[in-house]
């Protein structure tokens, strides 16, 4: 089956940018998602099709994906960012969606 | 306005069989590029897609449960049904539906539903 590696965990400071990588095999021919999971609540869809944000969704998230890696970027961030956050893409060879295994995003 | 209802039993002994029900509104599974998935997130753990439905009733399932699924829809009743057969406490977890896009657009879930939690215990 088709493997999304996340790291466990990623600080960052308020007002910092903070990173979480995504790799999987030519992730960059596939498209990439995100989402922000806060605790006891449903995810919600931050990027779409590598680089897109939903209607409603801060343009302070944004998203790239190229070689092996997909990066979800958020510039400036804040205390309300703090989450657990998914990548997620279809593989058309094994023909299903793939879950990372999630980053936990601190705020401090 | 998108929503999603899961229900279905909150307890299931084992080797039960689950029926998961979604039911949702503020759209129809017969428009071109759109879909329904089930995922599930054991407690703690990370999130694990089940199985996805298409307006063209393609089935797509996990392939470590594929075995085990079987993914419907009832297009009049704007529901999607789940089936997942000889459940272990193992498969206890919240189970979510959610709406998505096509798997040609990278079948992403915009809306998701609140989620049902199903223990597996005797």
């Amino acid at each position: 089956s088709y493997e999304l590696t996340q790291p466990p965990s990623v600080s960052v400071s308020p007002g910092q940018t903070a990173s979480i990588t995504c790799s999987g095999d030519k992730l960059g021919d596939k498209y990439a998602c995100w989402y922000q999971q806060k605790p006891g609540q449903s995810p919600v869809l931050v990027i779409y099709q590598d680089t897109r944000r939903p209607s409603g969704i801060p343009e302070r998230f944004s998203g790239s994906n190229s070689g092996n890696t997909a990066t979800l970027s958020i510039s400036g961030t804040q205390p309300v960012d703090e989450a657990d956050y998914y990548c997620q893409t279809w593989d058309r060879r094994t023909e299903t969606v793939e879950f990372g295994g999630g980053t936990k995003l601190t705020v401090l | 306005q998108v929503t999603l209802r899961e229900s279905g039993p909150a307890l299931v002994k084992p080797t039960q069989t689950l029926t998961l029900t979604c039911t949702f509104s503020g759209f129809s599974l017969s428009t071109s590029g759109m879909c329904v998935s089930w995922i599930r997130q054991s407690p703690g753990k990370a999130l694990e897609w089940l199985a996805l439905i298409d307006r063209d009733d393609d089935k797509y399932y996990s392939t470590s449960l594929k075995t085990r699924l079987t993914i419907s829809k009832d297009t009049s009743k704007n529901q999607v049904v789940l089936i997942l057969t000889n459940m272990d406490p193992v498969d206890t977890a919240t189970y979510y539906c959610a709406r998505g896009a096509g798997v040609a657009q990278g079948a992403h879930f915009d809306y998701w539903g609140q989620g049902t939690l199903v223990t597996v215990s005797s």
